[in-house]
């Protein structure tokens, strides 16, 4: 168990929906990172927050967006779904607002659009 | 931005030899190198790191080693057992203005043959 806790953990929905994924970091941790992992595929970074501000941001398209709150919890919210947007989405978080500190992830949320 | 490349893509030993993977980064300010191991349907799991001002780092069977000048890291994994059979991603930060992300490989599949 990374601590780090992702809700749900499967998502069925269509094309054209939206979607929120909720991730739970690291108690003592401030940092949360979404990764993005398709079918084979590597993880993609997608966008980190720290204390409840954007840090950076990746290949993130402009459908979705997210954001951290008070509590330290974080959203990741999808919307207009298409078929490629079926993928596993991890979360993972670390103390510090630097991407070289240790990494811990959550057992992500699979979505599957229909 | 970093780019990390990771080989080989795949990789089949047989139990109890040894395995290899290796990886290049460009971002000569990085200075974090974690490991991960993500069994199949499940989260990405860090197994180990090494910082910059260490060359090699072990821990029971896996140790990863950092050639700074040539910007390239290992993972060795001796004594190999079924259990190891998973796909290993290796990672490096781009630490520069405005940017923390982690940057992956894109994993090798490791197969241990009994």
């Amino acid at each position: 168990d990374s601590g780090v806790t992702q809700t749900p953990k499967h998502l069925i929905t269509a094309t054209g929906q939206r979607v929120t994924l909720r991730c739970s970091p690291r108690s003592g941790d401030l940092s949360v990172y979404w990764y993005q992992q398709s079918l084979d595929q590597g993880l993609q970074f997608l966008i980190q927050y720290y204390n409840g501000e954007e840090r950076a941001k990746g290949n993130i398209l402009e459908r979705f967006s997210a954001q951290q709150f008070p509590d330290l919890h974080s959203e990741l919210n999808l919307s207009s779904l298409e078929l490629g947007d079926s993928a596993l989405y991890f979360c993972a978080s670390s103390v510090g607002p630097l991407a070289d500190q240790p990494q811990h992830f959550g057992d992500g949320t699979r979505l599957s659009i229909l | 931005g970093e780019n990390v490349e990771q080989h080989p893509s795949t990789l089949s030993v047989q139990e109890g030899d040894s395995a290899v993977i290796k990886c290049t980064y460009s971002d000569s300010a990085s200075n974090y190198f974690p490991w991960y191991k993500q069994e199949l349907g499940k989260r990405p799991q860090l197994i180990i790191d090494i910082r910059s001002n260490v060359g090699e780092k072990k821990d029971q069977r896996i140790a990863v080693t950092l050639n700074k000048t040539a910007k390239h890291f290992s993972l060795h994994i001796t004594e190999t057992q079924p259990e190891d059979s998973a796909v290993y991603f290796c990672a490096a930060p781009y630490l520069g203005a405005g940017s923390y992300q982690l940057t992956f490989g894109k994993g090798t599949k490791l197969s241990v043959i009994p």
